[in-house]
């Protein structure tokens, strides 16, 4: 089991170009989801997903796309990069009822 | 909206010390609770969780916290450190049963020192 993979692992854009952080899960997980990781803000949820074809907004979602078509997959897609959203990124899946389990994460820098 | 407070930011200790990290939640509803931990470099990794019964939990590494429903708290310990467990730590609330929204915590470094 790979359990959730997250690629690229770093990554740097410039600011206005567009990317997509890849997630995929091998559990079956029913619930996946996206944080961002800043110092001295722990993570915030961006956008998340209770099925395929279902996703809903975060507490952080200007800025960010996602979609769901399966259920092992969940990216992430950053429309115009800007300097603001340098951060490192996490993809989580969770069984209903259940903790959530993270991927490795995505550094990524905007310059 | 829910909150999470982490009173801690930085933590030194040394080896064989007493660890406990604060946690207090703002939801008055039902909630799960969780630790995590992150080594440095490496993803979330759970420590332990609550979602209902026994309020004292027991989890990996020797860690154990306690669900104080009164006090909105959910305090993380451990006995004696290990130079291993220098990390960060998130505690993190979801509120209600469904789909697990996690509102984390900022997180405190804890350095332990050999």
């Amino acid at each position: 089991n790979a359990g959730v993979t997250q690629t690229p692992k770093f990554q740097v854009l410039k600011t206005g170009q567009s990317m997509t952080l890849q997630c995929a899960q091998d559990m079956n997980h029913e619930y996946m989801s996206w944080y961002r990781q800043d110092p001295g803000m722990g993570l915030r949820l961006i956008h998340y997903s209770v099925g395929a074809g279902i996703t809903d907004q975060g507490e952080v979602p200007n800025g960010y796309n996602v979609s769901r078509s399966t259920t092992e997959d969940f990216p992430l897609r950053l429309l115009s990069a800007a300097p603001s959203q340098t951060s490192v990124y996490f993809c989580a899946s969770s069984p209903r009822g259940s903790e959530a389990f993270f991927g490795q994460g995505t550094r990524l820098t905007v310059v | 909206a829910q909150s999470v407070s982490q009173h801690n930011h930085h933590v030194i200790l040394s080896e064989a010390a007493s660890l406990e990290l604060g946690c207090n939640y703002s939801y008055g509803g039902t909630v799960n609770l969780f630790w995590y931990v992150q080594y440095p470099g490496q993803h979330l990794q759970l420590l332990l969780k609550y979602f209902s019964g026994d309020p004292l939990v027991k989890g990996i590494k020797g860690f154990e916290a306690e669900f104080i429903k009164s006090k909105f708290s959910f305090n993380l310990r451990k006995p004696s450190v290990q130079w291993s467990d220098t990390a960060e730590y998130f505690c993190a609330v979801n509120e209600g049963t469904g789909f697990q929204k996690l509102v984390f915590g900022t997180g405190t470094r804890l350095l332990v020192s050999p």
